[in-house]
């Protein structure tokens, strides 16, 4: 599987934009750039996804370099309920194993009042 | 909108003991997939399933066994239960295995092994 490479953890103050970075060199042209977040005791949810253009929709924006070796999902104002763990997964063909999404080290994010 | 529901939410099980935790995943999703997460830990891909077939394994034990059935909710069975699988399990459903859909998750089963 394609590795992903995100900082352990980020900060921001509530009501800033966040932009929070991910690192994918090895992605293949079929890859899928997901993002998932996991607030505390509750199951990972599904952010955004995208693969070469840059996506909006009304959690976040996904902003995908022009090479795809990297991403940035951005969150427009955070807020306190923001503050989770936020996955970037790459999500693809590799055999039979199609579409599994598997979790890295993600970054968690803490909101500053 | 329906969510996907797992039960029970906690489970308390002594060591040796077996367990069945169970997935009904969201109306017409076909794909279902299972995750481990122990304490401080990222979730783990246990096993998938598209159309009630076994599509991949993760790094499931051999201890632990999962179907899907005809109605599409799964159960993964843990036999043999041991300290260590003490964690959450999560399962997650989609339409379909194409790496352009998003995948639903449910809240989740505590196991706590004693």
């Amino acid at each position: 599987d394609a590795k992903t490479t995100q900082p352990n953890s980020m900060e921001s103050n509530e009501e800033e934009p966040v932009h929070l970075p991910c690192n994918h060199s090895t992605i293949s042209g079929t890859d899928y750039i997901h993002w998932y977040r996991q607030l505390p005791s509750q199951g990972p949810e599904y952010v955004i996804h995208g693969l070469t253009s840059n996506v909006n929709n009304r959690m976040a924006s996904l902003a995908i370099a022009e090479d795809r070796k990297s991403s940035t999902l951005i969150l427009h104002r955070a807020t306190l309920r923001d503050a989770a763990v936020y996955y970037c997964i790459l999500r693809g063909y590799y055999g039979g194993s199609q579409g599994n999404l598997i979790f890295g080290k993600g970054t968690k994010l803490s909101v500053k009042p | 909108a329906a969510g996907v529901i797992q039960s029970p939410r906690h489970l308390i099980k002594e060591k040796r003991e077996t367990a069945t935790l169970k997935c009904y995943p969201i109306p017409r999703h076909d794909t279902v997939y299972w995750y481990q997460q122990g304490p401080g830990q990222d979730p783990q891909f246990l096993i998938s399933f598209y159309e009630k077939m076994q599509s991949d394994k993760g790094s499931i034990p051999d201890r632990f066994s999962a179907q899907q059935f005809s109605d599409y909710h799964s159960e993964l069975n843990m036999s043999s239960l041991e300290l260590g699988d003490s964690a959450l399990y999560f399962c997650a459903s989609s339409l379909m295995r194409t790496p352009n859909t998003e995948a639903f998750f449910g809240q989740g089963t505590r196991l706590t092994v004693v």
